[in-house]
C-alpha cells in the first residue's frame, strides 16, 4: 500500500537541532523527498535522497535513510525562527511517472 | 529561470459551477502533476501528464480532469463543484527524464466553493 507517516508536531528551542521523522511503505521507491511549506505558500523542495544512499548532507540539512526499517529523517542544525513551517516527506511512486505520496506534515515550532 | 506559475491564485465559485486552473511549468520540464491539499485529507495526487499524455491518475471522481498542451502548460478542470472541492490546488513540474525527477511546486490556486 501507499502510506507515509509523520508525527504532526515538533517544538524546539532556537539554536537546537530539529529532527523530523518519517516512515514509508514502498521499498521500490527511487527517491524520497523533503518539502517545506510556509503559511499561504506552495511547497518548497528542500532536499531529496536517492534510495541507494544512507545519508545526504546539504548545509544545515542532513537526511538519513534506513531502508531496512523504511525510515527517513531530516535533521536541521542550528534551528532558526525562519525554519518555522510544516515539513512534508514524500515517497515517489510509479517509476518514471511523477506521483508523490506525502505524509501528513510535521509542524515545526521554534521557541525563543 | 522562472518557477512554476499557477493562475489564478485565488478563486471563489458557487456549487454546481465548473472551474479551470492553469499551470505553466519550468521551461524545459515536460511533466506536470496536480495535487489537492485540504486540512482533512492532506496532499493527494490528482494526475500527471507527460508530453500531452496522462500517465497516472489518482483516486478522484471523473469531475476532475486535466490536459496538457504541446508547450507543456497544463490545465485542470473541475465540473459540478461541491463544497468539499474547496482546497489548495498545487501543480508540480519535473524534467522526469533519467535521474532528473525532482518535482518543483507552484504557489497553488486556492479554490473556495460557496
Amino acid at each position: 500500500g501507499e502510506d507515509v507517516e509523520q508525527s504532526l508536531f515538533l517544538s524546539v528551542r532556537e539554536g537546537d537541532s530539529s529532527v523530523i521523522n518519517c516512515t514509508y511503505t514502498d521499498s521500490s521507491s527511487t527517491y524520497l523527498y523533503w518539502y517545506k511549506q510556509e503559511p499561504g505558500a506552495g511547497l518548497q523542495l528542500l532536499t531529496y535522497i536517492f534510495s541507494n544512499m544512507d545519508m545526504k548532507q546539504d548545509q544545515r540539512l542532513t537526511v538519513l535513510l534506513n531502508k531496512k526499517d523504511k525510515h527517513l529523517s531530516l535533521r536541521i542544525a542550528d534551528t532558526q525562527t525562519g525554519d518555522s513551517a510544516i515539513y512534508f516527506c514524500a515517497e515517489e511512486f510509479g517509476g518514471g511517472a511523477q506521483k508523490l505520496v506525502f505524509g501528513q506534515g510535521t509542524r515545526l515550532t521554534i521557541n525563543p | 529561470k522562472a518557477g512554476v506559475t499557477q493562475t489564478p491564485r485565488y478563486l471563489i465559485k458557487t456549487r454546481g459551477q465548473q472551474v479551470t486552473l492553469s499551470c505553466s511549468p519550468i521551461s524545459g520540464h515536460r511533466s506536470v502533476s496536480w495535487y489537492q491539499q485540504t486540512p482533512g485529507q492532506g496532499l493527494q495526487f490528482l494526475f500527471e501528464y507527460f508530453s500531452e499524455t496522462q500517465r497516472n491518475k489518482g483516486n478522484f471522481p471523473g469531475r476532475f480532469s486535466g490536459r496538457q498542451f504541446s508547450n507543456s502548460r497544463s490545465e485542470m478542470n473541475v465540473s459540478t463543484l461541491e463544497l468539499g472541492d474547496s482546497a489548495l490546488y498545487l501543480c508540480a513540474s519535473s524534467q522526469a527524464v533519467g535521474m532528473n525527477t525532482e518535482a518543483f511546486f507552484g504557489q497553488g490556486t486556492r479554490l473556495t466553493v460557496v
